[in-house]
């Protein structure tokens, strides 16, 4: 079962910056937190994690609270391209298994 | 970034034949192969780990012979619908991971939209 809980919908105008929340007060240890998303269509694709410090490149920014219990990544100028959903997902790092929630459906409105 | 080629993306035949789905990693070697299914409106669920030279370990409620894995090489791996019928019809996703590298995040393939008739 997924370890996260997301939002399942939001909407966010162009240009402004998309803030995604995501609960994970399960989170062990030595488990960082992933984000990716869908297009409609396509495959996931990568988009940033992190374990505790704060993260950034060149598609978002993953600012994790300092319990680890939740997240929010940040699209700083997003663009209609962006709609997509999101999916937020803990496990720790190697070659393990990703298990996706319902994720958050992001509209970005013209 | 790491390439994860999944082949063919649509594939449209009748109830009865077998499909096979190849999924290839361009630019790493993958130890660890992962395939996924996604119904319309649906999150993406595991269906099987394929590790390289080893039998796939499927999830609980996968047919293993209906849904046969081969993962032969570091780079390759394939997934075979067997008999297919209408409620196989899916989106199938590969992804590719590396205990080599075990801080490169998986990557995916675009997916194969499987369409029984």
């Amino acid at each position: 079962d997924a370890k996260t809980t997301q939002p399942p919908s939001m909407d966010c105008a162009e240009g402004r910056a998309a803030n995604l929340p995501c609960n994970h007060s399960t989170i062990s240890g030595n488990e960082y937190v992933y984000w990716y998303r869908q297009i409609h269509s396509q495959g996931p694709q990568y988009i940033i994690h992190g374990l505790k410090n704060n993260e950034t490149n060149e598609m978002a920014s993953l600012i994790i609270t300092e319990d680890r219990k939740s997240s929010t990544l940040i699209l700083p100028h997003a663009t209609l391209r962006d709609t997509a959903v999101y999916y937020c997902i803990v496990r720790i790092q190697g070659a393990q298994k990703l298990v996706f929630g319902q994720g958050t459906r992001l509209t970005i409105n013209p | 970034g790491a390439v994860v080629s999944q082949h063919p993306s649509r594939v449209i035949c009748k109830s009865g034949t077998s499909v096979k789905i190849e999924c290839r990693s361009l630019d790493f070697q993958a130890t660890t192969m992962f395939w996924y299914r996604q119904f319309p409106k649906q999150s993406l669920m595991l269906m099987a780990t394929s590790n390289e030279g080893s039998k796939a370990t499927y999830e609980q409620g996968v047919e293993k012979d209906k849904f046969l894995i081969n993962h032969a090489s570091l780079t390759l791996s394939t997934l075979t619908v067997t008999s297919a019928h209408p409620e196989d019809s899916s989106f199938y996703i590969c992804s590719a991971s590396s205990d080599l590298w075990p801080g490169q995040p998986q990557h995916f393939g675009d997916g194969t939209r499987l369409s029984i008739l």
